[in-house]
C-alpha cells in the first residue's frame, strides 16, 4: 500500500533559518509528488509539484523539493524562512496522474520573529 | 474565479444521527474528492466521483456515501455517526485530465457529541 512518512512533526526556526522538511513516500510505480501548505484559518494551498522531467522543481514564495527515485524522497527546502511561512506542511503522493492523494502526517513549522 | 466552497462550516451531531455536507468545486472542475483529517494528521481520502459516479474508494465503511449532481457539486453523506467521525471534512476538486492538482476547499469541522 501507498504511504508518505515525515519525519519531522514540529520544527521551529528563527526568522532567516534555513529550511528543510523530509518526505519519504512508499509506491513502485510512476507518481505525482505534492507539498501543501495550510495556514492558520485557512484551506490547504498547493506549494509545488512534481510529474516528471527536471527532479528540481520550484513552487511559490520561494520553495523548492528535490525529487530523488532511488530514494524515494521529495524533501521541501527554503534558503530563509519567513515568520509568515509559520503553518502546517504536507506531502502528498498521488500513484500516476490521476486519482486520490496520500498525505503524510504534517510537519508544523514555526517561525520565531 | 469561485474557488472550492463548502457548507456548513461547522457541524454539531450526536452519536447516531445522520449528516450531510456540501461541496462546490472550483470553476472549470469536473472532479470532486472528499477527504477526512483527523486533529493531528494528514487528510484521508474517503472517495472521488466523477460524472456522477463513485470512481474510488479509501479505506471508509459503507456509513459514508456521496453523490456527485450534474452541475459537478457533491454531497457527503455519514450515517449512524460515531464519536470517530468527529474530524475535518475536506472536499477538493480537479479537472480529469493527466497531472492536474487538486484544488481544496476550507472544509467542514464535524464535532460528534
Amino acid at each position: 500500500a501507498q504511504s508518505v512518512s515525515q519525519h519531522n512533526h514540529h520544527v521551529i526556526l528563527s526568522e532567516a533559518a534555513s529550511l528543510e522538511l523530509g518526505c519519504n513516500y512508499s509506491y513502485g510505480g510512476t507518481v505525482n509528488l505534492f507539498w501543501y501548505v495550510q495556514y492558520p484559518g485557512q484551506h490547504l494551498q498547493l506549494l509545488l509539484k512534481y510529474f516528471s522531467g527536471d527532479p528540481l522543481v520550484k513552487g511559490i514564495k520561494g520553495f523548492e523539493a528535490e525529487f530523488i527515485k532511488s530514494k524515494f524522497s521529495f524533501n521541501l527546502r527554503k534558503p530563509s524562512v519567513q515568520w509568515s511561512d509559520t503553518a502546517e506542511y504536507f506531502c502528498a503522493v498521488r500513484g500516476g496522474s490521476q486519482g486520490n492523494l496520500i498525505f503524510g502526517k504534517g510537519t508544523k513549522l514555526s517561525v520565531k520573529p | 474565479d469561485a474557488g472550492v466552497t463548502q457548507s456548513p462550516t461547522h457541524l454539531i451531531k450526536t452519536r447516531g444521527q445522520q449528516v450531510t455536507l456540501r461541496c462546490s468545486p472550483k470553476s472549470g472542475h469536473d472532479t470532486v474528492s472528499w477527504y477526512q483529517q483527523a486533529l493531528g494528521q494528514g487528510p484521508q481520502f474517503i472517495f472521488q466521483y466523477y460524472e456522477e459516479e463513485e470512481r474510488q474508494r479509501g479505506n471508509f465503511p459503507d456509513r459514508f456515501s456521496g453523490h456527485q449532481f450534474p452541475n459537478y457539486s457533491s454531497e457527503l453523506n455519514v450515517n449512524a455517526l460515531l464519536l470517530g467521525d468527529s474530524a475535518l471534512y475536506l472536499c477538493a476538486s480537479s479537472y480529469d485530465r493527466s497531472n492536474q492538482p487538486q484544488h481544496f476547499g476550507d472544509g467542514t469541522r464535524l464535532s460528534i457529541l
